[in-house]
């Protein structure tokens, strides 16, 4: 079954660095979203991404944050200067638009990120 | 603007008995509902959904949930909970099928299931 892979699924990093999430999507969905999850919070968006570029981003996604679909079949995260709030789970979600199973965004397991 | 209203952080019940996570939301415009379960050190996996039709919709491992518009409501059930239930569980709403249709989570419930 297709599923959403997302690597490494544990970053460590320190504060000031820049950090890329990697996802790969699940073939053929034509729409991208990354999601976080500070511990203990609830799952918050962050962006949707939708035929090369961002449709649409929440007020967390800020001039730090970017995405982007560099060849077709991987969807990254990139975190310019981290700060210690960035610390979360990060998931990403893709969802086809079209068919039986228009609606539904798969889900990634998430990748943990720790600034130090 | 839409928002989802998770009541229990922690639910327990006994080995063969009813399963009730409560979730309320709020919408401006016709929502569409989700329930998602997270097993640990996993991603989120679908339960069921909620678009138009029919208002009590079936989901994968016995699980159920009741689309009520007058209660703002959308509960998950399940008859009898087996162990294997243990896990966080994610209500969730989008606002419609226009853009990218962004999903705005609940906190969880963690389901706690005693032999």
């Amino acid at each position: 079954e297709p599923e959403v892979t997302q690597t490494p699924s544990h970053q460590v990093t320190q504060m000031g660095q820049e950090v890329i999430l990697r996802c790969v999507p699940i073939s053929n969905h034509l729409y991208f979203y990354w999601y976080r999850q500070i511990l203990g919070q609830k799952v918050e968006f962050l962006v949707s991404f939708y035929n090369n570029e961002i449709s649409e981003k929440s007020e967390i996604f800020d001039d730090q944050f970017s995405v982007e679909r560099p060849d077709g079949s991987n969807f990254t995260l990139k975190i310019r200067s981290t700060k210690l709030e960035d610390s979360a789970m990060y998931f990403c979600a893709s969802r086809a638009g079209t068919g039986s199973s228009y609606n539904e965004q798969f889900f990634g397991p998430g990748t943990r990120l720790t600034v130090l | 603007a839409q928002s989802v209203t998770q009541l229990g952080s922690h639910v327990s019940v006994s080995e063969g008995a009813l399963v009730l996570l409560r979730c309320n939301y709020s919408s401006s415009v016709p929502p569409y509902l989700f329930w998602y379960v997270q097993y640990p050190n996993q991603g989120l996996q679908l339960l069921l959904k909620y678009t138009t039709g029919a208002t009590l919709v079936k989901g994968i491992n016995g699980f159920e949930a009741e689309f009520k518009k007058s209660e703002t409501s959308f509960h998950l059930t399940k008859p009898s909970a087996h162990m294997s239930d243990a896990a966080e569980y994610f209500c969730a709403v989008t606002r419609s099928w226009t853009g990218a249709n962004n999903l705005f989570f609940g906190t969880g419930t963690r389901l706690t299931v005693i032999p």
